[in-house]
């Protein structure tokens, strides 16, 4: 089983939905993160976590929302999906105690909004 | 505003030829540096990471860290028709935690059979 684990794996939504991303990990890592890759423009921050009480605006946050429910769980929204919001998202996790901070990614989930 | 550039690519390679991958970053504070690989779809996969001066080896993979030049390369041995994907580079500060995880666009390298 992956250590980070994004569902669904795949979504096409309609304009103007609600529709959340969740990401669970079982690293036992404090830090947790949101990104989005477009082809050409790499992987941009969307918001991050170091615990369940931080929540910080990454890069790109407009548009998006997130909510930290428990150390493990890491969720994000689009509040009013829109088409330029489709692209390849991200979960990823980090271990504060991990004084090089490396990043450990999810499996992706790829978004397309019509 | 930190940024980290590499070469888009493609790089082509013959398979068993040494693949060289380079990659430059911005900002001088930077203490830890990563290569990542990326399959087509896939999320990206750690493969190297480096916070000194000079050589790491791992099997097949080098990194290469020169802090006064700011620059960072990852040479592939013996490459594998496997190794063809998206490389990233991403480099970060001591503490500044994964939000302070920099990214290249990557680099995409072709290991031809």
């Amino acid at each position: 089983d992956a250590d980070v684990t994004q569902t669904p794996r795949n979504r096409i939504t309609k304009t103007g939905k609600r529709i959340m991303l969740e990401c669970s990990q079982t690293k036992g890592h404090d830090r947790m993160y949101w990104y989005r890759q477009d082809p050409g423009l790499g992987l941009r921050l969307i918001y991050y976590s170091f615990d369940v009480k931080d929540i910080n605006k990454g890069e790109i946050s407009d548009g998006y929302s997130v909510s930290r429910q428990a150390q493990a769980k890491f969720s994000l929204s689009l509040e009013s999906a829109i088409p330029n919001q489709t692209a390849l998202y991200f979960c990823a996790t980090s271990d504060t105690r991990d004084r090089a901070a490396r990043a450990f990614f999810g499996q992706g989930t790829r978004l397309t909004v019509v | 505003q930190k940024e980290v550039e590499q070469n888009s690519g493609p790089l082509s390679v013959p398979e068993g030829a040494i693949a060289s991958l380079n990659c430059t970053y911005s900002d001088r504070v930077s203490q830890s540096f990563f290569w990542y690989r990326q399959y087509s779809g896939k999320s990206p996969e750690l493969i190297m990471s480096i916070y000194s001066n000079g050589d790491k080896e791992d099997g097949r993979f080098t990194a290469q860290l020169n802090k006064a030049s700011q620059y960072v390369s990852l040479l592939i041995r013996d490459s594998q028709p496997s190794d063809s994907a998206t490389y990233l580079c991403a480099v970060n500060d001591w503490g500044g935690g994964a939000d302070g995880l920099t990214f290249g666009k990557g680099t995409h390298l072709i290991i031809q059979p």
